[in-house]
């Protein structure tokens, strides 16, 4: 597909468990970007990525850490899952500035938190 | 920051008629707006996008139009098929941010 792989597909944990959630890509492209899908609210962003070890707060950042070691790959953290944070991730990433390279979504995890 | 808005959230349509989705967003340094079409269960995909410095785009039953001065931008989808049963999502980035906002999606039913 894009380059663009999330993991797990699914995943369904117990509140007040540290998840963690992978976004790998194969594009070598320097912005990464972690968004969450709830009905009624589209799309909101987390946090972002602008290279390695360059990170900030998106809209929706509370209770969400994320690092990026390498290139390749951006992980987003909960630290203690709530019931709150039951989702659909989505990772995206993007070469450059967006209005000039657009972004690339990957498949999407679902997070079920009981 | 960036404040997107949009509507209808749902929008039911006759196969054949045309479809129309608005978006409003709050930054006047926003330079670059694009659309996205999700299936039921996949990735948002674009559709189309469209820059500051155009009014309007198209590619073949899709156009995009954008009113900088009211700062308001639509999706037109003409000849409507089932096919293009989906959410569509509108998006814009600020000019000093890379930040892609979301508005918060359209759901587009087309009647056969």
């Amino acid at each position: 597909d894009a380059g663009i792989t999330q993991s797990p597909r699914h995943k369904v944990t117990e509140t007040g468990t540290p998840v963690t959630l992978r976004c790998h890509q194969t594009e070598n492209h320097r912005y990464m970007y972690w968004y969450r899908q709830d009905p009624g609210h589209g799309l909101r962003l987390i946090h972002y990525s602008y290279g390695v070890k360059d990170t900030d707060k998106g809209e929706v950042s509370d209770g969400y850490s994320v690092s990026r070691s390498k290139t390749e790959d951006f992980l987003l953290t909960l630290e203690s899952a709530t019931s709150s944070q039951t989702s659909v991730y989505f990772c995206a990433i993007s070469a450059g500035q967006g209005s000039t390279y657009g972004y690339t979504f990957g498949s999407g995890t679902r997070l079920t938190v009981v | 920051g960036e404040n997107v808005e949009q509507h209808p959230s749902t929008l039911s349509v006759q196969e054949g008629d045309s479809a129309v989705i608005k978006c409003t967003y709050s930054d006047s340094a926003s330079n670059y707006f694009p659309w996205y079409k999700q299936e039921l269960g996949k990735r948002p995909q674009l559709i189309i996008d469209i820059r500051s410095n155009v009014g309007e785009k198209k590619d073949q039953r899709i156009a995009v139009t954008l009113n900088k001065t009211a700062k308001h931008f639509s999706l037109h989808i003409t000849e409507t098929q089932p096919e293009d049963s989906a959410v569509y999502f509108c998006a814009a980035i600020g000019g000093a941010t890379n930040k892609l906002i979301f508005g918060t999606g359209t759901l587009l039913a087309v009647q056969p």
